[in-house]
């Protein structure tokens, strides 16, 4: 079974910049979750899809990050314009539905703004 | 609110040695509770997790967790500890109503040979 896949490992980028990340998570899951993990600091959640629909964005800071989850599969955050806070890993994790099942993480985003 | 409070950022065992990683939690109606690892440049991998059965919990690499109520703990042991074993470790917790998961901060784990 494929694990959670994510594009791309590492980015650096500028401050003001745009950056778009990418996440196709487990055939057959319908949860989908955006974390953002800051050094030293355990895993937040930005954003919890359930199909193609938001379940919770309450800690998505929406002035400058969005995510779509098109088709209810595949999945992409984006952060416009990025800040030098924005500096994190970026996990993306997909589970059969959300509750006690088991939650699966991708490998993660390191992106480093500069 | 729901919160997860892991004691100690750092934790160094001898090889061979009980493993000891502390979580407290937080929370106004009964959780769910799960323990992660996180080894350098991966993601998370689930090492167990209590859902209102059995309260003493086994999970995978001879790891354990004991959820005590009356406590509101669910710390994490494994009765003697090998070289792979270090990495960051995460509680987290889940009920349902906030229907989210909230992660404590992580105990990064040194074996010493």
């Amino acid at each position: 079974e494929a694990g959670v896949a994510q594009s791309p490992r590492y980015k650096i980028i500028e401050k003001r910049q745009s950056v778009a990340f990418w996440c196709n998570p487990i055939s057959g899951h319908a949860t989908l979750y955006w974390y953002q993990q800051i050094l030293g600091q355990g895993p937040k959640l930005l954003i919890q899809f359930q199909n193609n629909g938001v379940v919770d964005d309450s800690q998505l800071p929406k002035d400058r990050f969005s995510a779509e989850r098109l088709k209810g599969v595949d999945s992409t955050l984006k952060i416009q314009p990025a800040k030098l806070e924005d500096s994190a890993v970026y996990l993306c994790a997909s589970s059969l539905i959300f509750k006690n099942t088991e939650a699966f993480f991708g490998q993660g985003t390191r992106l480093t703004v500069v | 609110a729901q919160s997860v409070t892991q004691l100690g950022s750092h934790v160094s065992v001898s090889e061979g040695a009980l493993v000891l990683l502390r979580c407290n939690y937080s929370s106004s109606v009964p959780p769910y509770l799960f323990w992660y690892v996180q080894y350098p440049n991966q993601g998370l991998q689930l090492l167990l997790k209590y859902t209102s059965a059995a309260t003493l919990v086994k999970g995978i690499n001879g790891f354990e967790a004991e959820f005590k109520k009356s406590e509101t703990s669910f710390h994490l042991t494994k009765p003697s500890a090998h070289m792979s074993d270090a990495a960051e470790y995460f509680c987290a917790v889940y009920s349902g109503g906030y229907q989210k998961v909230t992660f404590g901060t992580g105990t990064k784990l040194q074996v010493i040979p």
